[in-house]
């Protein structure tokens, strides 16, 4: 079975600062792996995805993720924070081609501090 | 231009009283899911659709069910919701072997009283 691991509950940055958050995932085949953003009381914005090619993604807002097989991590980074990312993220994994059939990392909760 | 509408954004139901969330989308997508979002937690597939065809989680309560009319429209039931039942519900649309990418709605927030 697919799982998911966001090792960090909570993070805390200032603004302007750089950030990464962590992704581990359990897949047999080559995963569809996916960061998705969600704002207290919203749905879900997806941020980037990876299913193949160039293990370096980029998404929206400036972020941007890195697949690496070896380690079994898809970790989400952007060079400076900004107030307006403040958000929770989560790290999700799709079994097969049923695309929206995901399974969730715990989240990661970011904070960012002026 | 909202791709995947859930109504409404806040519902509050009664212990015991049957209710019903409603999603559409315009995105012509065959593929829609259901995920309920518990406070503090990640989301988690309750059921979905591929076309007509029904597909249950294996862990998902007899108390929770759902109708698909047309492409465009899918429904979620909860028959009898329990204080348990406060969550977010969170409607998703794909294209089976199409883009890979999941659209969601902006959820609705069950609140059981």
């Amino acid at each position: 079975a697919q799982s998911v691991t966001q090792p960090d509950i909570h993070i805390t940055v200032s603004e302007g600062a750089s950030l990464e958050l962590r992704c581990n995932y359990s897949y047999g085949a080559t995963p569809y792996l996916f960061w998705y953003v969600q704002s207290p009381g919203q749905g879900l914005q997806l941020l980037l995805k990876y299913f193949s090619g160039d293990t370096l993604v980029q998404g929206i807002k400036g972020f941007e993720a890195e697949f690496k097989r070896s380690q079994s991590s898809f970790n989400l980074r952007k060079p400076s924070v900004h107030w307006s990312d403040a958000a929770e993220y989560f790290c999700a994994v799709a079994g097969g081609t049923s695309y929206g059939k995901l399974t969730f990392g715990q989240g990661t909760i970011l904070t960012v501090h002026p | 231009d909202a791709m995947v509408i859930q109504n409404p954004r806040y519902q509050v139901t009664q212990f015991g009283k049957p209710v019903t969330l409603s999603c559409s989308q315009t995105l012509n997508h065959n593929v829609m899911y259901w995920y309920q979002q518990k406070s503090s937690q990640a989301p988690k597939l309750l059921f979905h659709y591929y076309d007509k065809d029904f597909n249950n989680e294996a862990d998902t309560p007899d108390n929770f069910q759902s109708r698909r009319p047309n492409t465009s429209f899918c429904f979620l039931d909860i028959r009898s919701p329990g204080l348990g039942d406060a969550a977010m519900y969170l409607c998703a649309t794909s294209r089976q072997g199409g883009f890979p990418e999941a659209f969601f709605g902006q959820g609705t927030r069950l609140t059981v009283v």
